[in-house]
């Protein structure tokens, strides 16, 4: 079975612009996470959805939005970067409860 | 701040000996707590849990120890291997809203010399 998926890799943008990221969780995993994990640091978290809706979010500003389909893919979206946000971006899925949550293998964003 | 701290950055050992990792928390809500482990451009893969309830686990080489007086966990690897070279993270969750997040440690990135 494929774990989880994230597209892009890697990505590069300016200050001022907008960014969307995509996972695509394991099969028969209805709940997606996303963490930021900045260099020298822990990973930390954003959102979680469950079942497309929100269940949980963290100490980020509302410039950070995600949203879950139908198919429990995610997208996370990021308006006005800053050079703050470059990181590594990662998405977990998990069955939903309290259980172990698989992560991907993030996708590196660059703020210039 | 940081509730889940890991203050020992890097860590080196040699094959077969004990590696020992440590985490301390801060919030006495956290009932639930997980390694996981990281190799450069993956992410994090769960290595071992842990509940509150319990004050030890254990899966082949790999042993967590819990002491919810002193919150405080650590992680066991024993014999340690050179293939277990990489950052180990704790993470715990416990957030009283339902939500599966999880609070993670900085890591601490552990060297096992052949």
């Amino acid at each position: 079975d494929a774990g989880v998926t994230q597209s892009p890799t890697h990505l590069i943008k300016t200050r001022g612009q907008h960014v969307t990221l995509r996972c695509s969780p394991i099969s028969g995993h209805k709940s997606v996470s996303w963490y930021q994990q900045v260099l020298g640091q822990g990973p930390q978290f954003i959102f979680q959805y469950y079942e497309k809706e929100e269940r949980g979010r963290g100490n980020f500003p509302d410039r950070f939005s995600a949203r879950q389909f139908p198919n429990y893919s995610s997208e996370l979206n990021v308006n006005a970067l800053l050079l703050g946000d470059s990181a590594l971006y990662l998405c977990a899925s998990s069955l939903g409860g309290l259980d172990e949550q698989y992560f991907g293998p993030g996708t590196r964003l660059t703020v210039t | 701040d940081q509730q889940v701290k890991q203050n020992s950055p890097s860590l080196s050992v040699q094959e077969g000996r004990i590696s020992i990792l440590n985490c301390d928390y801060t919030n006495s809500m956290f009932d639930y707590f997980l390694w996981y482990k990281k190799y450069p451009a993956e992410g994090p893969t769960f290595l071992i849990s842990i509940s509150s309830i319990k004050d030890k686990n254990e899966d082949g080489r790999f042993t967590v120890f819990l002491n919810k007086s002193a919150k405080h966990l650590s992680l066991h690897i024993v014999p340690s291997q050179p293939g277990d070279s990489a950052v180990y993270f704790c993470a715990a969750s416990g957030d009283q809203t339902g939500a599966n997040n999880l609070f993670f440690g900085t890591g601490t990135r552990l060297t096992v010399i052949p």
